[in-house]
């Protein structure tokens, strides 16, 4: 199946601090890019809509310039948490859906896991 | 707004028998519905995966079932393992975005 990574895997950073994630399709094309966050013993929860040349699409109560999208290639989308707080400790996923047969399936990334001290 | 519910919220079964897990969408207007395994602390584990004009998907010891009428889906994994514990996530796919469950933690005990 198709591969999706992410970048790092784990990071610690102090408050205040800004921390990119990055989330690349390996063997796969995507359009469109996903992420998600997920508090510890809760479900993932759409953050926003990555799309190739484009903004980003936000959800409701996400902030957009707190979490700053850019989807500057059809394998890569980066997700910068500005100016990190400790209430943004969590675990990040991507996910990607391929272009190509399975345009409907999506493929996540392993997470990254964010730690604001 | 599509909502997902998954029942039970944990499961616990001795080695060898069946498992059912549950999961119920408010929005039958879904263009497919992806079962998911998540172990502690991991990413997801794509199990499954049913098109909307599918009503089942089978994988080894794993079928999911798809009622859309209903709004309902189930999987099933045959002779259970001590491997399989781990926490099991349904997501819908409604309008191209995917709408989570809350899991359902399943412990195969030895």
């Amino acid at each position: 199946g198709a591969v999706v990574s992410q970048h790092p895997s784990r990071v610690i950073c102090k408050s205040g601090t800004s921390v990119k994630i990055e989330c690349r399709s390996l063997d796969f094309q995507a359009t469109t890019m996903f992420w998600y966050r997920q508090f510890p013993k809760q479900s993932l929860m759409l953050m926003a809509t990555s799309n190739e040349g484009s903004k980003a699409t936000y959800e409701q109560g996400v902030e957009k310039d707190k979490f700053l999208i850019n989807h500057a290639s059809l394998t890569l989308s980066t997700l910068t948490v500005t100016s990190a707080h400790p209430e943004d400790s969590s675990f990040y996923i991507c996910s990607a859906r391929d272009l190509g047969p399975s345009y409907n399936e999506q493929f996540f990334g392993p997470g990254t896991r964010l730690t604001v001290l | 707004k599509q909502e997902v519910t998954q029942i039970p919220a944990a499961l616990s079964v001795p080695e060898g028998e069946n498992l059912v897990l549950n999961c119920s969408f408010t929005d039958s207007a879904i263009y497919n519905l992806q079962w998911f395994r998540q172990d502690p602390g991991k990413g997801l584990t794509s199990l499954l995966l049913i098109q909307s004009s599918q009503r089942e998907q089978t994988s080894g010891r794993l079928n999911a079932s798809l009622d859309k009428s209903s709004g309902r889906s189930t999987l099933y994994i045959a002779a259970s393992q001590p491997g399989d514990s781990a926490t099991y996530l349904c997501a819908a796919d409604s309008w191209g975005k995917f709408q989570f469950g809350a899991g359902t933690q399943v412990v195969v005990t030895p």
